[in-house]
């Protein structure tokens, strides 16, 4: 069983259409986050919610909009892509209160604008 | 502003060679370091968590040590074979961030 999924793990788009991103976990996390791989292959954070809170919201364009309808599930809707949003999208889950915590990522869901 | 830097970007050793990089972070308001390890066209695993000034962990060829006052870390691999090629990634926990550095890219060639 795989631990964290994301679906679609590859999606093509043109700019300006809406797209979704989703992501399961099954390790009975409280914390899921949405990191973006960018163009130096450089992970940076883009949200985090914990038991359905938004917890951090890293200066990501309110295009982007997640959503957490449980604590197991974590989308990532994007409105109005831009060509610079093409990127890689990993979802992750860990133990909030947890220091020793470690993340457990998904696949990744590879994301081309057109 | 919270910055993990890694040294090398990038290392090309020699199977059966030992190697080590550094993870740099600021000592303020530490929580835990991660360090990763990411196989390309997989996702990242983690390796180790450490949390201790003076913490050293140990996976079978792979080390790691802390030093919390000073804000950095070494990964270590002792006679490296081509599987251990892969990204290595660190991350320090603050608060509820995990923020990660660039990464250093070994490859270990047969």
């Amino acid at each position: 069983d795989t631990a964290v999924s994301q679906t679609p793990k590859y999606l093509v788009t043109q700019m300006g259409n809406d797209k979704s991103i989703k992501c399961e976990q099954n390790l009975g996390h409280d914390t899921m986050y949405w990191y973006k791989q960018d163009s130096k292959k450089f992970l940076k954070i883009m949200f985090s919610y914990n038991n359905k809170e938004l917890i951090i919201n890293e200066t990501v364009p309110n295009r982007f909009s997640p959503k957490s309808p449980d604590k197991a599930h974590l989308n990532l809707h994007i409105n109005s892509l831009e060509l610079g949003d093409s990127a890689v999208y990993f979802c992750a889950s860990s133990f909030r209160t947890v220091n020793t915590g470690e993340l457990f990522f998904g696949e990744g869901s590879r994301l081309t604008v057109l | 502003i919270l910055n993990v830097e890694q040294s090398p970007q990038s290392l090309h050793v020699q199977e059966g060679d030992s190697t080590n990089f550094t993870c740099s972070f600021p000592s303020s308001n530490f929580y835990a370091l991660h360090w990763y390890r990411w196989e390309t066209a997989k996702s990242p695993e983690a390796l180790f968590v450490m949390t201790l000034n003076g913490d050293e962990k140990k996976k079978g060829r792979i080390s790691a040590t802390l030093n919390t006052k000073e804000g950095y870390s070494y990964l270590y691999i002792k006679g490296s074979q081509p599987e251990d090629s892969a990204t290595y990634l660190c991350a320090q926990k603050n608060t509820d961030k995990l923020i990660f550095g660039t990464g250093t890219r070994l490859q270990v060639f047969p």
